[in-house]
């Protein structure tokens, strides 16, 4: 069964600098996708990005990024030049089967001013 | 930009009651799925539904609960008698496909979820 873990339950970063969230993942699967989501405090699940098994080029968007290793079994999510909106959790997540998404216990992010 | 919508926003029970929880899936996704998180936990798998039918279902999915697709727009979840644990934040996703995460459109969208407190 895939499995997904985020090892940092919190992350205190300075507005403005980047920041790296950290996802591992485990999957005997050869074609998956991993997916980075943002639940800020008002609850609401939003999704920022999404890396195929088979991509050759690490997704971006906007100032998301995910630096996917393959090898290493890592997705980790790059937040450049962080506002203070950023503060959120952030879950990482991972296809299993063909139906449903596991997720990682998240991290929450705090930027502060 | 199209989104996933859930209505009420906020549901208070008694132990027991039935409960429905309304979502509007993105119109042209065909995959539906519902997930629920506990306050301060991570973000649990309940079911699938595709084709009117469910694909899939967690261990958490017993004889409680059921989904339906009463017309072409909308997508429920009925817990028949609700305990105490089924008090949480309750999801609705759709997507536009399902092929095991190998392509983007199998992207699963959330709506803003249904807070269920049960007393």
């Amino acid at each position: 069964a895939q499995k997904i873990t985020q090892t940092q339950p919190g992350m205190f970063v300075q507005e403005k600098e980047a920041v790296t969230l950290d996802c591992t993942y485990d999957t005997s699967d050869p074609s998956y996708g991993l997916f980075w989501y943002k639940q800020p405090s008002s609850g609401e699940m939003i999704f920022l990005i999404y890396q195929g098994s088979y991509d050759q080029q690490n997704a971006t968007e906007g100032r998301y990024s995910l630096n996917f290793q393959k090898a290493r079994k890592s997705a980790n999510l790059v937040i450049s030049a962080s506002q203070l909106g950023d503060s959120a959790m952030y879950f990482c997540a991972i296809f299993q089967g063909a139906q449903k998404l596991v997720f990682g216990q998240g991290t929450r992010l705090t930027i502060n001013p | 930009e199209p989104e996933v919508t859930q209505t009420p926003s906020h549901q208070v029970t008694q132990m027991g009651q039935e409960v429905i929880l309304r979502c509007v899936p993105i119109s042209n996704h065909l995959y539906f799925y519902w997930y629920r998180q506990i306050l301060g936990q991570k973000v649990e798998f309940l079911v699938s539904f595709y084709n009117n039918e469910i694909s899939e279902k967690s261990e958490i999915f017993d004889d409680q609960f059921s989904v339906e697709r009463p017309d072409g727009s909308n997508f429920t979840l009925k817990i028949r008698s609700t305990k105490l644990e089924d008090s949480a934040m309750y999801f609705c996703a759709s997507s536009d496909l399902s092929s095991g995460g190998a392509l983007p459109t199998d992207t699963q969208y959330f709506g803003p979820g249904t807070r269920l407190t049960v007393l």
